[in-house]
């Protein structure tokens, strides 16, 4: 198996971009596909980016997702920062026999 | 829209049963998807639980395989979870979730707290 190791939390002002990284223990980062999913307090997760790079519809393209072979990472960049990106954001891939969600980073939009 | 639905009791005890049911609408649930179940202990992460396929096929998270089984109700349009021989450490939310290929989980359902204890 494998974990997806995530900051705990990270900080940014208003209007300003931050990367939240994922690292990948063990396996290709490459091999599966990586999904982002932001939670809201009290809420359910929603996803911000699918199959490493998507944006569902409705999503601003102010979120962007890659991935990083050399470090076996994938990244989730948010520019132009609003107080209401503040949330938890989780990564999440897979391998043949399981699903493996990140352990989440607090953004917090001071 | 497809939205989802999940029900069940909110207190099971010690050594018992944990059942949900997952109430799938806007879309048919013999979709070509699989229909999966995660959680999450309080204050804590995301947990992938397991998935089942309109046909009864099922994969699972390899550390509770031995106590989770899962169904479909095509006439109802659900699907259901039952995890056995729980303990405190299987209290958390408990979501159900449209798999779209790739493991990608969207929507979610708004989460059931299920709480075990005496």
């Amino acid at each position: 198996n494998f974990i997806l190791t995530q900051p705990h939390s990270v900080s940014e002002s208003p209007g300003k971009t931050v990367t939240i990284s994922c690292t990948r223990s063990s396996g290709s980062i490459a091999g599966n596909y990586v999904q982002w999913y932001r939670q809201r307090p009290g809420s359910s997760p929603t996803t911000v980016i699918y199959e490493d790079d998507q944006r569902p519809s409705g999503v601003p393209d102010r979120f962007s997702g890659s991935i990083d072979s050399p470090s076996n990472s994938a990244s989730l960049t948010i520019s132009g920062l609003k107080t209401e990106d503040e949330a938890d954001y989780y990564c999440q891939s897979y391998d043949d026999n399981d699903v493996i969600f990140g352990g989440g980073t607090k953004l917090t939009v001071l | 829209q497809v939205q989802l639905q999940e029900s069940g009791p909110g207190l099971v005890k010690p050594s018992g049963t944990l059942s949900l049911t997952c109430v799938v609408s806007g879309a048919s649930i013999i979709n070509i998807t699989w229909w999966a179940w995660v959680r999450q202990s309080p204050g804590k992460g995301l947990e992938w639980i397991g998935e089942i396929y309109h046909d009864g096929s099922t994969n699972s998270n390899p550390s509770l395989k031995s106590r989770v089984s899962m169904t479909i109700d095509k006439s109802k349009n659900q699907f259901s979870l039952n995890l056995n021989s729980v303990t405190a450490a299987d209290t958390a939310i408990y979501y159900c979730a449209r798999s779209r290929g790739d493991n990608w989980f969207d929507p979610w359902g708004q989460g059931t707290l299920v709480t075990v204890s005496t």
